[in-house]
């Protein structure tokens, strides 16, 4: 089956932007979709196909593909940013689906 | 409001089994696919199965083929996972998940709050 790769911790200055990345084959098939987890809570979506937001996600967060790599880029990072992400996708196979192993985002 | 909520996890011994519930509320459930998600202590997310809208596609996670069975009742809005055989690395928070699929992208966008599973002797 596919992988997705993620960095595992990236850091960001308060009111500034950062890119976090998944890279992986099946993402040459599929766009990766994101999710924001905080501690003790369920992820939640916040970016989805080329660059879709579900109702609710501020606008500082967009995302962005290219190749077998997704992106995702939060525009003036805010400390309730700080949590882990995920970027998951459909495997090349079509049977299964498969997560990045995740990036831990902390804000300055 | 789309609700989620899964119960039935619970402390259980190496090879022994549990039932797994989602409680489906706030949608036409008989519309959408589901799945099940889980997330080991301290660990990332794993895809675990995969259920159609009927019921007549299934998908699973090679770590839990011929131990897991997914099932949905859609006159009951529920969901369901059975798991036998279970091990010590099956231990996990276990989420259900509403999927959705567009051209080329296919997403979970709505997520239970998850049920804790624990495989100990």
């Amino acid at each position: 089956s596919s992988e997705l790769t993620q960095d595992p911790a990236v850091s960001v200055a308060l009111g500034q932007t950062v890119r976090i990345t998944c890279q992986g084959d099946s993402l040459r098939s599929y766009y990766a979709s994101w999710y924001q987890q905080k501690p003790g809570q369920a992820p939640v979506l916040v970016i989805y196909g080329k660059n879709n937001r579900p109702s609710g996600i501020p606008d500082r967060f967009s995302g962005s593909s290219s190749g077998n790599t997704a992106s995702l880029t939060i525009t003036g990072a805010q400390a309730e940013d700080e949590a882990d992400y995920y970027c998951n996708s459909r495997d090349s196979s079509g049977n299964s689906w498969v997560f990045g192993g995740g990036t831990k985002l902390t804000v300055l | 409001e789309v609700q989620l909520v899964e119960s039935g996890g619970g402390l259980v011994q190496p090879g022994g089994s549990l039932r797994l519930s989602c409680a489906a509320s706030g949608f036409t459930f008989s519309s959408y696919e589901m799945n099940w998600v889980r997330q080991a202590p301290g660990k990332g997310l794993e895809w675990v199965s995969y259920i159609s809208s009927s019921g007549s596609t299934i998908y699973y996670a090679d770590s839990v083929k011929g131990r897991f069975t997914i099932s949905r009742d859609n006159a009951k809005n529920s969901l369901y996972l059975q798991m036998n055989s279970l091990r010590a690395e099956d231990t996990a928070v276990y989420y259900c998940a509403r999927d959705l699929s567009g051209w080329s992208t296919y997403y979970f966008d709505y997520w239970g709050q998850g049920t804790l599973v624990t495989v100990s002797s």
